[in-house]
């Protein structure tokens, strides 16, 4: 069962670039998460879709934006990475309360 | 405002021995959930044990239990026969059905010593 697939595991940009971070869940659930955590802290919430065509912003949404383009498939953009952005990405799934999570994206933004 | 705190960065335990981690969350939503993950140093993020608001008796799974004290706020974990492998970081998170979203604290990083 591969769960909740994020790629890439690693990526490195420059400040500018831009990048998308994809997410996709093969348990049917109706609900996706975008968080980041930094070192030392815990995850906080950028982005998350209850529902297929719903997004709403989590706690630090500013510098992202979300598409969720199927129920399976939730990707994150940055649209002009900075260095604040240097952290790592996590996805997650639910049908209710419990979530189910990827291994993460370790972003570097030089 | 914080809405889930845990006051402990870091704690070692003596392997076998029992370890409590603290939790308190501000809610005004009559139906919420509390959970903890643990993180070890690979990473992943692995689901421990849920309390739901209106259960009536303390969540317990395997080793692990939650002390959930409703009046006081407080849903600490407690581990019993600590082992090695149970050193990492350790997540509080609430759910909060009006906001159908979930929210972490800032972590406690445990080290079992043997």
């Amino acid at each position: 069962n591969a769960g909740v697939t994020q790629t890439p595991k690693f990526q490195v940009l420059k400040t500018g670039q831009s990048m998308t971070l994809q997410c996709a869940q093969d348990m049917n659930h109706n609900s996706m998460y975008w968080y980041r955590q930094d070192p030392g802290m815990g995850l906080r919430l950028i982005y998350y879709s209850a529902s297929e065509g719903t997004t709403d912003k989590g706690e630090v949404p500013n510098g992202y934006n979300v598409s969720r383009l199927n129920k399976r498939e939730f990707s994150l953009r940055l649209e002009s990475a900075a260095p604040s952005q240097t952290s790592v990405y996590f996805c997650a799934s639910s049908r209710n309360e419990k979530l189910f999570f990827g291994s993460g994206t370790q972003l570097s933004v030089l | 405002a914080q809405k889930i705190t845990q006051t402990q960065p870091g704690m070692f335990v003596q392997e076998k021995e029992a370890v409590t981690l603290d939790c308190t969350y501000d809610t005004s939503d009559p139906s919420y959930g509390l959970f903890w993950y643990k993180q070890p140093s690979s990473g992943e993020m692995i689901f421990l044990i849920y309390q739901g608001s209106y259960d009536q008796q303390n969540a317990t799974e395997g080793r692990y239990s939650l002390n959930f004290q409703k009046a006081r706020k407080s849903a600490n974990l407690v581990i019993s026969a600590s082992q090695l492998g149970d050193s990492a970081m350790y997540f509080c998170a609430m759910w909060e059905d009006s906001s159908y979203k979930l929210i972490f604290g800032s972590g406690t990083r445990l080290l079992v010593r043997p």
